[in-house]
């Protein structure tokens, strides 16, 4: 088992529409959870990173974390055609009492919006 | 101010030569991460640097693959003798001073090896 999986897609939505992205993660001392977007020939970008349970929300963006579950969610409202991009899900995990920030990615989600 | 850099933005080489990536990452970043990047794939962590040490090399596939920061800015990473399957993105990565902060990602190096 991956340790962090997500759905390749692609996965279309029509402009304006929810999107939602999922990832579970086998790793249940993974602390930090981030969402990073990467546009075709470019390099990830943070979107959010979220480390308690529950919603955390910055715009149009959301991300969900339930630790029992080992699931982190990514929702896009009112999506838009420049939303379309490859998004990551990463973690980090807690080594000897000291997270320093070593990321393990998922190998990302297609998205397409579609006007 | 500037972000990560990375050079060159493009390399092609040879079955069996050796190849040198750089990062130049953001200044006062003490923090730096090496990732490789293969098509349809999530980054893949090769090795951490804080400051000019290397506080964790275990992505490192083999003992062909060695990086370096000798003055805890800017890092090399070598590879000898390479093979087909080294070719990939490989992404540089920087933070404050590591932990959980945001890490700013460099355009990467595309290594093509023939």
């Amino acid at each position: 088992q991956k340790e962090v999986e997500q759905n390749s897609g692609p996965l279309s939505v029509p402009e304006g529409a929810i999107a939602s992205l999922n990832c579970t993660y086998s790793d249940r001392g993974s602390q930090s959870f981030f969402w990073y977007r990467q546009y075709s020939g470019k390099s990830p970008e943070l979107i959010m990173f979220i480390y308690s349970n529950g919603d955390k929300e910055d715009g149009r963006f959301t991300a969900q974390l339930n630790k029992a579950s080992q699931y982190v969610s990514l929702l896009i409202r009112d999506s838009q055609p420049s939303d379309s991009a490859t998004y990551l899900c990463a973690l980090s995990t807690n080594a000897g009492g000291t997270s320093y920030g070593k990321l393990t990615f998922g190998q990302g989600t297609i998205l397409t919006v579609h006007p | 101010g500037a972000g990560v850099s990375q050079t060159p933005s493009n390399k092609v080489t040879e079955k069996g030569k050796y190849v040198e990536l750089r990062c130049d990452p953001i200044s006062g970043h003490t923090a730096l991460y090496w990732y490789r990047q293969s098509l349809g794939q999530g980054p893949e962590f090769l090795i951490y640097f804080q400051g000019t040490g290397a506080a964790d090399d275990s992505g490192l596939p083999n003992d062909r693959f060695f990086a370096v920061r000798p003055e805890g800015s800017v890092s090399t990473l070598k590879i000898q003798r390479t093979e087909r399957g080294d070719s990939a993105v490989y992404l540089c990565a920087s933070s404050l001073s590591g932990g959980e902060e945001t890490q700013y990602f460099g355009p990467g190096t595309r290594l093509l090896v023939l």
